[in-house]
């Protein structure tokens, strides 16, 4: 299985700011994707991050409210723009291995709060 | 539409009791199902995938089963325990033109009381 790490683990943010989420994966990976969780929902795609091209936006998110980046095959940032309260969420990253059947592996959350 | 229900959507049980979740869904095409356990402020944590063809897989006291043609699954706890309290979603990878994309089930809340 794949060892992933996301920093910060949690936050407290003001509206109308920004944070940046990091998520580091401990093997090269070419598909990494950004979920967010709302509390007592299930999971939903932001993005999909792969190394070397812009991300891929799903429906209802945009590049202006959720930057990423994808600078190499192990590390990719989300970034939380102009937060807003309805913002608060898990966020999560995950990572598709196709050697082992392309299951997908999450890392621990982010846990954000926008007062 | 590719949808997947899952039931119930809580569920509370006595330490060393049995429980069942239950999956539908219906997406199509199919190629396999997953079960994920998600404690609380986590990440989903892999339990089992099951192919098409695949009925039953155990995972030591996690059981899943499916039947692919009323598009069904369940998984079953054994003698649970109260690390067993979490979340448990059902989660279905998409083919064809919806390769890559995953659909997630809400959800069920497990809660075991001692």
């Amino acid at each position: 299985s794949a060892v992933i790490s996301q920093k910060p683990s949690r936050d407290i943010c003001q509206r109308g700011t920004s944070l940046t989420i990091q998520c580091q994966v401990d093997s090269q990976v070419t598909m990494m994707f950004w979920y967010r969780q709302q509390p007592g929902q299930s999971l939903t795609l932001i993005a999909t991050a792969n190394q070397g091209s812009e991300a891929t936006y799903e429906s209802g998110f945009v590049i202006d409210k959720f930057p990423i980046s994808r600078p190499n095959l192990t590390f990719s940032t989300l970034t939380v723009s102009n937060m807003s309260p309805e913002d608060s969420s898990i966020y999560l990253c995950s990572v598709e291995f196709t050697r082992w059947g392309n299951e997908q592996f999450f890392g621990p959350g982010t846990r954000l709060t926008v007062l | 539409k590719n949808q997947v229900e899952q039931s119930p959507q809580s569920l509370i049980i006595l330490e060393g009791k049995n429980c069942t979740l239950q999956c539908n869904y219906t997406v199509s095409p199919f190629s396999n199902l997953r079960w994920y356990k998600q404690d609380t402020g986590r990440g989903p944590v892999s339990l089992t995938i099951m192919t098409f063809s695949e009925n039953t897989k155990s995972n030591g006291r996690y059981t899943a089963t499916l039947d692919a043609d009323t598009k069904q699954s369940s998984l079953h706890i054994t003698a649970s325990q109260l690390s067993d309290s979490a979340s448990y979603i059902c989660v279905i990878p998409g083919r064809g033109s919806t390769l890559g994309r995953l659909y997630f089930g809400r959800g069920t809340q497990l809660t075991v009381w001692p």
